[in-house]
């Protein structure tokens, strides 16, 4: 079975500083994909990045890029220069291979990012 | 805005109702997903359809059922409820399964609450 685990429930940064949200998965899969989202206090569900297991290079979308080990299962999220509105709640999240195309994916608990000004 | 429509955005009902939940994917997904998030039991996949069949299923209780329709809009019915079912029900959609980096797109969710 899956298992995503993210070990910081809360985390406080300074605005403008760098930060690393820790994400540990496990999985026997070696076809699956990496994702992490961010809900604001609003509820919503914001796509931020993903990851392949086969991507050799780590991925990047703007101020966000994933430190990606695959050997280590680990997928943490950077943020780097980071701004008031980043805090948030942050999941990790991973799909499992295309099995009959079903792909659900498995949440961990999730980080309480707050940036303080 | 993802695209991913959910109606209502918000349901107060009772013990022993019975609601349903809607959604609408992005235009050209085939693929809709639905998650519970409740505080103790965090966000957990309930089910997918894709095309109009069922292609998985997660921890979905037996009074709760879905299903696609043919213009691809979903609906999540509950029944029966009980105090802990009360959480943010999400929709999410994507184009299709198969393809290698496959996003789901979220919905804003409905939160239902059971008195």
């Amino acid at each position: 079975a899956q298992k995503i685990t993210q070990t910081q429930p809360g985390m406080f940064v300074q605005e403008k500083e760098a930060v690393t949200l820790d994400c540990t998965y496990d999985t026997s899969d070696q076809s699956y994909g990496l994702f992490w989202y961010k809900q604001p206090s609003s509820g919503e569900m914001i796509f931020l990045i993903y990851q392949g297991s086969y991507d050799e290079q780590n991925a990047t979308e703007g101020r966000y890029s994933l430190n990606f080990q695959k050997a280590r299962k680990s997928a943490n999220l950077v943020i780097s220069a980071s701004q008031l509105g980043d805090s948030a709640m942050y999941f990790c999240a991973m799909r499992e291979g295309n099995s009959g195309g079903a792909q659900k994916l498995v949440f961990g608990q999730g980080t309480r990012l707050t940036i303080n000004p | 805005d993802s695209g991913v429509t959910q109606t209502p955005k918000h349901l107060i009902t009772a013990t022993g109702q019975r609601v349903t939940l809607r959604c609408s994917p992005r235009s050209g997904d085939l693929s809709v997903y639905w998650y519970q998030q409740s505080l103790d039991q965090g966000l957990q996949f309930l089910i997918q359809y894709y095309n109009g069949e069922e292609r998985a299923k997660g921890n979905i209780l037996e009074r709760f059922s879905a299903q696609q329709f043919p213009d691809l809009h979903s609906e999540l019915n509950l029944s029966s409820l009980e105090l802990g079912d009360s959480a943010l029900y999400f929709c999410a959609s994507s184009v299709s399964p198969g393809t290698r980096d496959n996003e789901q797109f979220f919905g804003p969710g409905t939160r239902l609450t059971v008195l």
